[in-house]
């Protein structure tokens, strides 16, 4: 089974505070990804991750950056953490996807629920 | 219009009784659908992927309609246990993953 770990299940942090989100995966995943899920808005992607130093903007990357120095660490930071920024932060890893593998699912880490005061 | 769209529900159904819900997606060049259950305050998980010819496991049969751009999720024998939100996932034709918002299931005694 795939493992997606996420360093804290709740975090309450201050407003301007920086903010280190951690995950980690163990099987090997090419990708990894940052989302965040707020009531009525579903899941929207902040960045994504295809290998090693490489990062991609995902739909609303403003506010954070991340980081991937090792294939199975994808961190997101909160430079000046705001209140907007309050949400549950998940985290996710799948295999490369090329047309011949298509069903690649995501597999999540467990979600860090995240309140900026 | 949104590129994946759900009815966001609740459907409220009795234990025992077969529902199903649809999902529509507006590029008609999406390659690949899943559907994922989320229980409350959890993460999601996945539930099934969707093929082409249609995909049964157990109670849950997922279909994928290209001509109409939907796929649907058919649950039978329902259980309480499938109290969940249940996200519909496309990914298009650039690899990226598109999802819905999600439709509310609650079963009830």
């Amino acid at each position: 089974d795939v493992k997606v770990t996420q360093s804290s299940r709740y975090l309450v942090k201050r407003t301007g505070e920086k903010v280190f989100l951690e995950c980690v995966q163990d099987m090997d995943h090419e990708n990894m990804f940052w989302y965040r899920q707020d009531p009525g808005l579903g899941l929207r992607l902040i960045y994504f991750s295809y290998d090693v130093k490489m990062k991609e903007k995902g739909d609303i990357p403003e506010g954070y950056s991340v980081s991937r120095e090792k294939k199975e660490r994808f961190s997101l930071i909160l430079e000046s953490a705001s209140t907007n920024q309050t949400s549950m932060y998940l985290c996710a890893s799948s295999l490369l996807y090329s047309p011949g593998r298509q069903n690649s699912p995501l597999h999540f880490g467990n979600g860090t629920r995240l309140t900026v005061t | 219009r949104k590129e994946v769209e759900q009815d966001p529900g609740p459907f409220n159904v009795p234990e025992g009784a077969t529902v199903a819900f649809n999902c529509t997606y507006s590029n008609s060049a999406s390659q690949s659908f899943f559907w994922y259950r989320q229980d409350c305050r959890k993460e999601p998980k996945l539930l099934m992927s969707v093929y082409s010819s249609g995909n049964e496991d157990g109670r849950f049969t997922a279909q994928l309609n290209r001509a109409s751009q939907y796929i649907s999720l058919l649950i039978r024998d329902s259980k309480l246990s499938d109290s969940a939100t249940y996200l519909c996932v496309v990914r298009d034709s650039n690899y990226q993953l598109i999802w819905g918002a999600g439709t509310k299931l609650i079963i009830k005694p």
